[in-house]
């Protein structure tokens, strides 16, 4: 059984369309983390969050601890945004991290 | 800023061999880790040092070696390579502000 669950596995969307990408997890946690990885490339840090709302660009991130979801949105998506998108989550501020298994996201022109 | 530096980026072994994969960071983080990536499943923890002299086994340590003899670097050694460990890895470092930096990933192949 995987703490982190990612959902969709696979997103293809138009140039332009609004993109949701959706977090579980299973355990408590003191922070979650939305990565992204190119292909062929490495991976970097989008957001951490602990709670609340992060904007950067044309990206969100938002995070409900209650009910341990998060979701990572695109809005104006682009396709230099296809990537997998990966969700991390950070249990006791001890860097050991938990991820899910990756939102592939393809972005048609 | 270099950041996570990992090498080599692409590696062919035959079944048996040992290789030593490079990491080094430049941002004084004390937590560095290992991990693998293999298709359909997330990142696998192999190996993790929360500091120079401490290591510590994660998921799948099997067949893999560590060391942490400086803040800098955080070496893996495959000992005797096996077709199972195909994947790409990744070396990772995090500090006091838990924000993840990842290196470029190396693409391991054993035949």
């Amino acid at each position: 059984k995987n703490e982190v669950e990612q959902s969709p596995q696979n997103l293809t969307a138009q140039e332009g369309e609004f993109i949701t990408i959706n977090c579980s997890y299973s355990v408590g946690i003191s922070a979650l983390h939305w990565l992204q990885q190119h292909p062929g490339g490495g991976i970097v840090s989008l957001f951490m969050l602990s709670s609340g709302k992060k904007k950067h660009g044309r990206l969100i991130a938002t995070i409900n601890i209650q009910e341990k979801h998060s979701s990572l949105h695109i809005t104006a998506s682009h396709p230099r945004d296809s990537a997998v998108y990966i969700c991390a989550v950070d249990r006791f501020r001890d860097n050991q991290f938990y991820f899910g298994t990756g939102t592939s996201l393809t972005v048609i022109p | 800023n270099a950041g996570v530096t990992q090498t080599p980026k692409f590696q062919v072994l035959k079944t048996g061999q040992s290789m030593t994969l490079q990491c080094a960071q430049d941002m004084n983080h004390e937590y560095m880790s290992w991990y693998r990536q293999d298709p359909g499943m997330g990142l696998r923890l192999i190996h993790y040092s929360v500091g120079a002299g401490i290591t510590d086994q994660g998921e799948v340590p099997n067949g893999y070696n560590v060391s942490r003899s400086t803040t800098e670097d955080f070496p893996l050694r495959l000992l005797s390579a096996a077709p199972s460990q195909t994947s790409v890895y990744f070396c990772a470092s995090s500090g006091g502000s838990n924000t993840i930096y990842f290196g470029e990933g190396s693409w391991l192949t054993v035949v």
